[in-house]
């Protein structure tokens, strides 16, 4: 079992959609939560970052975590062309360098 | 200022030869981490300098992958007698002493295809 399970989609949308992406996890040392935004043929960037528990909003972009849950979610409201992308949530425990990554969802966003 | 930089690219090489691939990373960062990106699959950590050491190599999954890296600068990620299954795209990244934890900065890979 992967220890961060990500749904691969495709996920397809109408232009302001709002778009529900998720991640559950196994192993209950991670405290850091990462959403990163990969563009075709790039590399990942950094979109969202929460610690611990909670909400944290950033313009259109809200990340939830629910650390009893093991789950975490990344909302995009009035979703663009724009956001077509693939998105992988990240993880990592307490100090630790290296990010434990899901296997991303790709989104497309229809005009 | 520019961004972390990989070369090359692309490369197609066959099965059993040596490759190396080279990262630079951006300037002033202290870590540098390489990960694998495998067709429609997440990253996998691979190794992480900090400085010219590797306090971590754990992911490196075989004695045919090895890295190095010059001071706080360039790295080099060999992989002798390649086999189908290193096809992947090799992504490093870099960042700042003291950054935001979880924030790395990403190239934008090479691409090895094994034939």
């Amino acid at each position: 079992q992967k220890e961060v399970e990500q749904d691969p989609g495709p996920l397809s949308v109408p232009e302001g959609a709002i778009v529900s992406l998720n991640c559950t996890y196994s192993n209950s040392a991670f405290q850091y939560f990462m959403w990163y935004r990969q563009y075709s043929r790039k590399g990942p960037e950094l979109l969202m970052y929460t610690y611990s528990s909670g909400n944290k909003e950033d313009g259109r972009f809200t990340a939830q975590v629910d650390k009893s849950s093991k789950y975490i979610s990344l909302f995009i409201r009035d979703s663009q062309p724009s956001d077509s992308a693939t998105y992988l949530c990240a993880m990592s425990r307490g100090s630790a360098r290296q990010l434990t990554f899901g296997s991303g969802t790709q989104l497309t966003v229809l005009p | 200022g520019a961004g972390v930089s990989q070369s090359p690219s692309n490369k197609v090489t066959e099965k059993g030869k040596d490759v190396e691939l080279r990262c630079d990373p951006i300037s002033g960062h202290t870590a540098l981490y390489w990960y694998r990106q495998r067709l429609g699959q997440g990253l996998e950590f691979l190794i992480y300098f900090q400085g010219n050491s590797a306090p971590d190599k754990s992911g490196l999954p075989s004695d045919r992958f090895s890295a190095e890296r010059t001071g706080e600068s360039v790295s080099t990620l060999t992989i002798q007698r390649t086999q189908q299954e290193d096809s992947a795209v090799y992504l490093c990244a870099s960042t700042p002493r003291g950054g935001v934890t979880g924030e790395l900065f990403f190239g934008e890979g090479s691409r090895l295809t094994v034939l």
